[in-house]
């Protein structure tokens, strides 16, 4: 069983660029959820999802868009990245909402 | 709104030793906890947790923490350090929605020979 899977491991991007960070979990977890490391701040929620079909706004959602089509995936866009979103990012899964959460390998991005 | 704090940005302590990582939340109700560890280049991997019951609680490699809700306090400990407990770690609390899972920035333990 992989648990949750990133991909990209890491990207350079331009800025002004569109990227998608992709997530898959085979735990079959309801909810799932993006978070964004940044050294001295911890981990920040960017957007969640209780269930597939909906999502929600974490704490920094700006310049972030997700979809939740199923159950597995929960993927992660940039529509016009800057540089600011230089970040490492991290895919979770619980299995319902106020359970605990399993966290991908991250994402590293750098935008220049 | 929620908020944890650990005051701790970096500790260093010596192979062998006991340990106690400090972490102090804001919350107007009964919190879920968390403690989380991250070793280099990986993910975050959980430690253990609190959500009710015994204030005392077990996790996995030895680490345990005691909810005080008095002091609105969940702190972790380990008796005796291993130097493959060099990592960061991070304590999250969560409200009852439970998808404002919110991190404190984290503290880097360092193990020295």
């Amino acid at each position: 069983i992989a648990g949750i899977t990133q991909a990209p491991t890491s990207q350079i991007l331009a800025a002004g660029r569109r990227m998608t960070l992709r997530c898959t979990q085979d735990m079959r977890h309801n909810a799932m959820y993006w978070y964004r490391q940044d050294l001295g701040l911890g981990l920040r929620l960017i957007h969640y999802s209780n269930t597939a079909g909906t999502t929600g706004k974490g704490e920094v959602p700006d310049g972030y868009s997700v979809s939740r089509a199923n159950t597995d995936d929960f993927p992660l866009t940039l529509a016009s990245a800057v540089p600011s979103q230089t970040s490492v990012y991290f895919c979770a899964s619980s299995p319902n909402r106020q359970e605990t959460q399993y966290f991908g390998p991250g994402t590293r991005l750098l935008v220049l | 709104a929620q908020s944890v704090t650990q005051p701790d940005i970096h500790i260093t302590v010596s192979e062998g030793a006991s340990l106690e990582l400090r972490c102090n939340y804001s919350y107007g109700a009964t919190p879920y906890l968390f403690w989380y560890v991250q070793s280099p280049g990986q993910g975050l991997q959980l430690l253990l947790k609190y959500f009710s019951g015994d204030t005392l609680v077990q996790g996995i490699k030895g680490f345990e923490a005691e909810f005080k809700r008095s002091q609105s306090s969940f702190n972790l400990r380990k008796p005796s350090v291993h130097w493959s407990d060099a990592a960061e770690y991070f304590c999250a609390v969560a409200g009852p929605d439970g998808n404002k899972l919110v991190f404190g920035a984290g503290t880097i333990l360092r193990v020295k020979s």
